[in-house]
């Protein structure tokens, strides 16, 4: 079973900041958190990925509380090609992913 | 960039069929995985393997059997394709990362209709 939890789905209005939740409270130590997206039709594309620290790329930054019991991933500019299903994954580093539902983010004009 | 191909992107195959699909990834990774997608259930792992003719079992591997004889090439069997196997198969790439840096790749999935 996936161990995080993500809402359903969310909108957000191309240009404005996508912020996508995950709760994760069952997190071990050693487990790092990822986030993955899928546009329709695709295969998943890998985002990023995080330990504790918060991380950024060129893609999202990936903000992890200090719990570590739950992150947000941060689209900070949302276009319409953003519109896909947001996927919160909890791994350790042997572990194979399990995805979840995931979030189906739609960018409205 | 890295390239995981799929064979084919769509097929349809008759029920007692065997049905191979097959996967080849360009950027010398060790591990390949298998996935299938279906509505309101998510991608499940079928097979993986970490190195050639090596394979294990992933969450939902009755039905199917894999084959890896070259590290760029993962190739799934369903040695008699039935109705329930009708799904997304999606092949998946990645190095044997340290500290769980190992982002898989994917390919553009197949999507397999078994009458």
């Amino acid at each position: 079973d996936a161990k995080t939890t993500q809402p359903t789905s969310m909108d957000c209005a191309e240009g404005r900041a996508a912020n996508l939740p995950c709760n994760h409270s069952t997190i071990s130590g050693n487990e790092y958190v990822y986030w993955y997206r899928q546009i329709h039709s695709q295969g998943p594309q890998y985002i990023i990925h995080g330990l504790k620290n918060n991380e950024t790329n060129e893609m999202a930054s990936l903000i992890i509380t200090e719990d570590r019991k739950s992150s947000t991933l941060i689209l900070p500019h949302a276009t319409l090609r953003d519109t896909a299903v947001y996927y919160c994954i909890v791994r350790g580093s042997q572990g194979n992913l399990i995805f979840g539902k995931g979030t189906k983010l739609s960018v409205k004009p | 960039d890295v390239k995981v191909t799929q064979s084919s992107r769509y097929l349809v195959k008759r029920t007692g069929e065997k049905v191979f699909l097959e996967c080849v990834q360009d950027m010398d990774h060790e591990n390949m995985f298998w996935y299938r997608q279906d509505p309101g259930l998510g991608l499940r792992l079928i097979y993986f393997s970490y190195d050639v003719k090596m394979k294990e079992k992933g969450d939902i591997p009755e039905g199917y059997s894999v084959s890896r004889e070259k590290k760029e090439r993962f190739s799934l069997i369903l040695e008699s394709a039935s109705t329930n196997q009708t799904s997304m198969y999606l092949c998946a790439s990645s190095f044997i990362g340290l500290q769980g840096n190992d982002e898989q790749f994917f390919g553009p999935g197949t999507r397999l209709t078994v009458l």
